[in-house]
């Protein structure tokens, strides 16, 4: 089975654009969760997909949304990016039986400037 | 690139040795818990889970202990090998969620 994957792999953005990132689970895995990685703040959830609803939202402001597709892809949106979204942007996706178990993607490397 | 912080406490060991990884978890109410290895340019990999109810897991090398009593959890690998050199974190869920709390990480050093 291919890996869970995430494009674009890297992305440079000017503070006040915005940007949108995407990500493919492992086929058969119907929830995504996606988590933001720094230096200072380490691994964060930001939120978790199911059956193209949200089922889980962590401590982001408004700014970071996100969204599913029938096909279990997900994307997640940033508008109004500042410097310190800069950070890798990781996509997890889970078979969500029994199992909490996630898979991670490679991420996206955003950087605002 | 660099994906995780440059700050991270450090393990260093002898290739063939025996690496204890350790880690505090936040919440007692927690039920589940990984350990994630993290290459440099790569997402997290997972390794080993543990659920509440048990105190030990193997794997292929690897060995994790759960003490709810004091909230740690350790990774214990065995004739630890250059290609175990990475960054591990450990992580918390709760409530049985899909969301993970991560540990700030530990960077395991491989001497030849």
């Amino acid at each position: 089975k291919a890996g869970v994957t995430q494009t674009p792999r890297y992305l440079i953005k000017t503070r006040g654009q915005q940007v949108t990132l995407s990500c493919s689970p492992i086929s058969g895995h119907r929830s995504v969760s996606w988590y933001q990685q720094t230096p200072g703040q380490g691994l964060q959830f930001l939120f978790e997909y199911f059956s193209e609803t949200q089922r889980n939202k962590g401590n982001f402001p408004g700014r970071f949304s996100g969204r599913q597709f029938s096909n279990s892809r997900s994307e997640m949106n940033v508008s109004t990016l500042e410097l310190g979204d800069s950070a890798l942007y990781l996509c997890a996706s889970s078979f969500s039986g029994s199992s909490y178990e996630q898979y991670f993607g490679p991420g996206t490397r955003l950087t605002v400037t | 690139g660099e994906s995780v912080g440059l700050h991270l406490p450090t393990l260093s060991v002898q290739e063939g040795d025996n690496s204890i990884i350790n880690c505090a978890y936040s919440n007692s109410a927690s039920d589940y818990f990984i350990w994630y290895k993290q290459e440099s340019g790569k997402g997290p990999q997972f390794i080993i889970d543990i659920r509440s109810n048990m105190d030990k897991r193997q794997g292929q090398r690897v060995t994790v202990l759960l003490n709810k009593t004091v909230k740690h959890l350790s990774l214990q690998i065995a004739a630890t090998q250059p290609g175990d050199s990475a960054v591990y974190f450990c992580a918390e869920n709760m409530d049985s969620s899909y969301k993970l709390i991560f540990g700030s990480g530990t960077r395991l050093l491989v001497r030849p």
